[in-house]
């Protein structure tokens, strides 16, 4: 089975920065993904890890160790409207062309003034 | 780059009540399409996939069924619902079957 590991909460105060970590267990592995989700919206697209390292795009990075089985998303001088829900997700290596994703729960960040 | 529409933004249904929710593409070909639910405070659970017209593959025993008529068109139906089926159900598509999700705005249904 497919299982994916992320904190429930984090708090984290404006301007600092913040990493949520993520760890998978699943059969296969064909990439791993991070979206943003603010309450009461659907998910965006924020990051896409296929091979180890890190992947930067502006305040946002993501890492991805495959051997661990670990990923975290760095969050760098934080604001206000990043307060929101950050789903970690994974393709399994079994799921073939049709690419379906297995989603964490969720960890929501609460950035404070 | 693709649009996806879905509607309707809400709903509430009472229980026994049919159910269809719709979903299209714009501005792709061929995509993968998937339907996910999320109930309040919890995570995307994956309900239906579809690779191709007429392809459907279901995750999960459920009261729900989905089709694909059309490349880029993808609906949710239930005969008769549940109060069980409330939630947050959102349409995904993954552009020219590449790996990369991207969401529809979503229907938040209320079942009574």
């Amino acid at each position: 089975g497919q299982n994916i590991d992320q904190p429930t909460e984090m708090t984290a105060t404006e301007g600092a920065i913040v990493q949520i970590n993520c760890t998978y267990q699943t059969s296969g592995f064909n990439g791993l993904f991070w979206y943003q989700q603010h309450a009461g919206e659907a998910p965006t697209f924020l990051s896409y890890n296929v091979l180890d390292g890190l992947e930067e795009k502006g305040r946002f990075s993501s890492f991805l160790s495959r051997s661990k089985g670990y990923s975290y998303l760095l969050l760098k001088e934080l604001q206000m409207k990043d307060s929101a829900s950050y789903l970690c997700a994974v393709t399994p290596g079994s799921s073939g062309s049709a690419r379906q994703l297995t989603f964490g729960s969720g960890t929501q960040l609460t950035v404070l003034p | 780059s693709q649009t996806i529409h879905q509607w309707p933004a809400t709903l509430v249904q009472p229980v026994g009540s049919p159910l269809s929710l719709e979903c299209t593409v714009e501005g792709t070909s061929n995509p993968n399409l998937y339907w996910y639910r999320q109930a309040a405070g919890r995570g995307l659970q994956l309900l239906f996939y579809s690779v191709g017209i007429g392809q459907i593959s279901s995750e999960v025993p459920q009261n729900l069924s989905a089709s694909r008529p059309q490349d880029r068109q993808f609906i949710l139906s239930s005969k008769k619902l549940l109060l069980s089926d409330s939630g947050f159900y959102l349409c995904a598509s993954a552009p020219d079957r590449a790996n990369i999700q991207y969401f529809g705005a979503g229907t938040r249904l209320s079942v009574l």
